[in-house]
């Protein structure tokens, strides 16, 4: 089982539409979390990060988290064409042996389709 | 304030040589992590440094170093190169304040080794 697992997709969407990406670990004791969009031939570019049970809001993103699931998602609301990317869910552990170091999911690829 | 910056974009090795990567974090970030990204297994941790210090690794062999100045600014360094090294090389710094930390990515080293 791997440690942050996402769909690959390609999940495809009409523009003005809302994009669910979804992304669950396995560790319940990680502590932060991060979504990170990737342009092809770009690096990651981050979105959103979120550390408590709930939604967390900006602008047209919203993250979701819950911890007791294990599950964090991410959602778009009117998808623009500009938003087709993949969108990497990246996870933090915690504690001193986990500093600095994100477990990223494989990427779930958005196609937003005029 | 200007963002992270990693040198040089592109590098082309033969096996068996060594390369060294570059990377300058955001003015004021102290903490500096390494990922590899390839196509099969995405984006990988290889270590994190803070105060000129490696306080975390990745399941990396030793081949795979680096090292952080008093500036903040690392490097890494990759001995005896393999053709499965061949792979983007992102550097993420983060202000280190003692709590999760967002990370930030710079534009990637895009190693090909022939």
């Amino acid at each position: 089982q791997k440690e942050v697992e996402q769909n690959s997709g390609p999940l495809s969407v009409p523009e003005g539409a809302i994009a669910s990406l979804n992304c669950t670990y396995s560790d319940r004791g990680s502590q932060s979390f991060f979504w990170y969009r990737q342009y092809s031939g770009k690096s990651p570019e981050l979105i959103m990060s979120i550390y408590s049970n709930g939604d967390k809001e900006d602008g047209r993103f919203t993250a979701q988290l819950n911890k007791a699931s294990q599950y964090v998602s991410l959602l778009i609301r009117d998808s623009q064409p500009s938003d087709s990317a993949t969108y990497l869910c990246a996870v933090n552990k915690g504690g001193s042996s986990n500093t600095g170091k994100l477990i990223f999911g494989q990427g779930t690829t958005l196609q937003v389709k005029p | 304030k200007a963002g992270v910056t990693q040198t040089p974009r592109y590098l082309i090795k033969t096996r068996g040589q060594q390369v060294t990567l570059s990377c300058s974090p955001i003015s004021g970030h102290r903490s500096v992590s390494w990922y590899q990204q390839t196509p099969g297994q995405g984006l990988q941790f290889l270590f994190e440094y803070f105060s000129e210090t490696q306080r975390n690794k990745g399941n990396f062999p030793g081949r795979f170093s680096g090292r952080q100045f008093s500036n903040s600014r690392s490097e890494m360094n990759v001995s005896t190169l393999e053709l499965g090294d061949s792979a983007l090389y992102l550097c993420a710094s983060s202000l280190e304040r003692g709590g999760p930390d967002t990370q930030y990515f710079g534009p990637g080293t895009r190693l090909t080794v022939l």
